[in-house]
Parts: C-alpha cells; sequence; structure tokens
C-alpha cells in the first residue's frame, strides 16, 4: 500500500521568507500524481499545485514551487516570499495512475505558521 | 462556477443515533468522494462514486454507507453512531476518477456525545 510522510508537524516562516515543507512517499507505481493541499482554518482543503511522475519538470503556480525527485521519493514544497494567507495546514498527497481505482492517499500535514 | 456544497457545516448527535450528509459536487462533476479528518488518524479515505457507483471503499466498518444520485449528489449515512465517530467530514469532486485533481467542500463537523 501506498504512504504518505510529511515529517514535520509544525513549522514557521517570517513574512516575505521562504519556507520548504517535506514529503516523501512510499510507492511500487510508476506512474502516478502528487498533490499538494492547504486547509485554512476555513476547513476546506485547497489545491495549491500538482506534479504528474512522468513529467520531469517541476510544478510551479505562482509563489509555490515543488522539488520533485522520483529516485529519492520525495516531494518537497517551497513557499516563497511568504504571506500571512498562506498560514495553514499543508497535506501532502498521492493517487496512482494506473493501478485502479485508487483512492487519494494522504500525509499527517504540516501546520505552517507565518510570522509577520 | 459553485464548489462543493456540504450540508450541514456542524452537527451534533448522541451515540447510538444515525445521521445523513451531504454533498454536491461542482456542476459537471460525476465524482465523489468522502474522507473522514481526525486529529489523531488524519484523512482516512472512506468512499468513492462516479455515476451512482461505488467505486473504492476504505477500510471503515459496515455502519458507514453512501450512495449517489442520478444528478451526482451524494449522501454518507452513519449508522449506531459511535464517540470515535467525531470527525470533519469531507467530501470532494472530479470530473474523472483519477486524472483530475479532487475539489473538496468545507466539511461537515460532527460531534458525538
Amino acid at each position: 500500500a501506498q504512504t504518505v510522510t510529511q515529517s514535520q508537524p509544525e513549522m514557521s516562516v517570517q513574512e516575505a521568507e521562504t519556507v520548504t515543507l517535506s514529503c516523501t512517499y512510499d510507492t511500487s507505481e510508476s506512474d502516478y500524481y502528487l498533490f499538494w493541499y492547504k486547509q485554512p482554518p476555513s476547513r476546506q482543503m485547497i489545491l495549491v499545485i500538482r506534479q504528474e511522475a512522468y513529467k520531469q519538470q517541476n510544478a510551479t503556480e505562482n509563489r509555490f514551487s515543488v522539488n520533485f525527485q522520483k529516485a529519492a521519493k520525495s516531494f518537497s514544497l517551497k513557499i516563497s516570499d511568504s504571506q500571512l494567507g498562506d498560514a495553514a495546514m499543508y497535506f501532502c498527497a498521492y493517487r496512482g495512475r494506473n493501478s485502479g481505482n485508487t483512492p487519494l492517499v494522504f500525509g499527517k500535514g504540516t501546520r505552517l505558521s507565518v510570522i509577520a | 462556477k459553485a464548489g462543493v456544497t456540504q450540508t450541514p457545516r456542524y452537527l451534533i448527535k448522541t451515540r447510538g443515533q444515525q445521521v445523513t450528509l451531504s454533498c454536491s459536487p461542482i456542476s459537471g462533476h460525476r465524482s465523489v468522494s468522502w474522507y473522514q479528518q481526525t486529529p489523531g488518524q488524519g484523512l482516512q479515505f472512506l468512499f468513492e462514486y462516479f455515476s451512482e457507483t461505488q467505486r473504492n471503499k476504505g477500510n471503515f466498518p459496515g455502519r458507514f454507507s453512501g450512495r449517489q444520485f442520478s444528478n451526482s449528489r451524494s449522501e454518507m449515512n452513519v449508522s449506531t453512531l459511535e464517540l470515535g465517530d467525531s470527525a470533519l467530514y469531507l467530501c470532494a469532486s472530479s470530473n474523472t476518477l483519477r486524472e483530475s485533481p479532487l475539489h473538496f467542500g468545507n466539511g461537515t463537523r460532527l460531534t458525538v456525545t
């Protein structure tokens, strides 16, 4: 079974600085999707960024970028120019592409605080 | 386009009762998934429906059930509630089974006393 591990339960960053959230995963599949979701106090899970495993280029969405290391099964999220609104729980998630109707598998999350 | 709508937002129930939660997906989305979120266990997959058929089921007891209607709206039911069922229940929709990311609702916070 696939597993996703986020080793940092909590992180903090100064406003305007850069922070990196770690995520590792375990799978025997070769083709899959990886996601980062943000969950603010409003509780809604918001998709931050998505990476397809067969694409070598790291995904980027404005201030958010990932460092995808397929061989190491690592998928970290970098937030540049951190803003107060970035404070939230961040979840890394995995979904297989070819192994049937597999559900999204989430890590335990990292709580990010942004200090003004 | 309206997002995923979950009702109610909050529920308080007593042990032994049953509860029904509702989820309306984004218009045009045919896949609906349900997740349970607790501080201890994190996000755990309950089930997934596509075109009124259950396509996948997580490792939850039979007290947890769901269904999907022809308009893609989904309900989940929990019978004989236990204290441990207290959680945030999140619904998510997508327009295919695997290709697109899930879009989540705001969740229903269930408290069992």
